[in-house]
């Protein structure tokens, strides 16, 4: 399994610009979630989802956007880019209780980290 | 509103010895606990967790604490080794599939 893999490693943007963050995970999970990590900051939660076609906002969704068509893949689409959302975004998955997993333990790709000038 | 606090930014502890780690949060509708590790340019990895209907919870060299009344936990690493030198960070959860994460603790483990 490769797990939870997240392209690209590292992109530069100007601001205005758009771009998809992809997420993609081999483990059958049903839940996803999107992360932020800033300097010195914990994670902050985007977006996730709970199955496909399920999405729902997290802590800090203004100016994101996701989509879950199917079991495997999360996007995350940033549609102007803004010096704010400078940061390293992380994708996660989760098999949840019911996927026989431990309660809310979820496994995180290597992150993508995004510049925006 | 930070609602899971990791009040160190960083912790320096020598190899051998034990290292302890604090958080603590407000919300009392969480009622579990999480700890994760991560290394520099990698996700972060899960490492440890505890239901609040237990007080402690064992796994090799860590060992993680809950004091629901304080509304604090620890994660306790014995004997610390280099390998451990990592951002470990708290999260909480309480009836949403949804995790909440402290700020992280440096840990810098010496020889």
């Amino acid at each position: 399994n490769a797990g939870v893999t997240q392209t690209p490693k590292f992109r530069i943007l100007k601001i205005g610009q758009s771009m998809t963050l992809q997420c993609a995970q081999d483990m059958n999970h049903n839940y996803m979630y999107w992360y932020r990590q800033d300097p010195g900051m914990g994670l902050k939660l985007i977006y996730y989802s709970v199955g496909a076609g399920i999405t729902d906002k997290g802590e800090v969704p203004n100016g994101y956007n996701v989509s879950r068509s199917t079991t495997e893949d999360f996007p995350l689409r940033l549609e102007l880019a803004a010096p704010s959302q400078t940061s390293v975004y992380f994708c996660a998955s989760s098999p949840g209780l019911a996927g026989g997993g431990l309660r809310n333990e979820q496994f995180f790709g290597p992150g993508t980290r995004l510049t925006v000038l | 509103d930070q609602q899971v606090k990791q009040n160190s930014p960083s912790l320096s502890v020598q190899e051998g010895r034990i290292s302890i780690l604090n958080c603590d949060y407000t919300n009392s509708m969480f009622d579990y606990f999480l700890w994760y590790k991560k290394y520099p340019a990698e996700g972060p990895t899960f490492l440890i967790s505890i239901s609040s209907i237990k007080d402690k919870n064992e796994d090799g060299r860590f060992t993680v604490f809950l004091n629901k009344s304080a509304k604090h936990l620890s994660l306790h690493i014995v004997p610390s080794q280099p390998g451990d030198s990592a951002v470990y960070f708290c999260a909480a959860t309480g009836t949403a599939s949804k995790l909440t994460f402290g700020t992280g603790t440096r840990l810098q483990v010496t020889l």
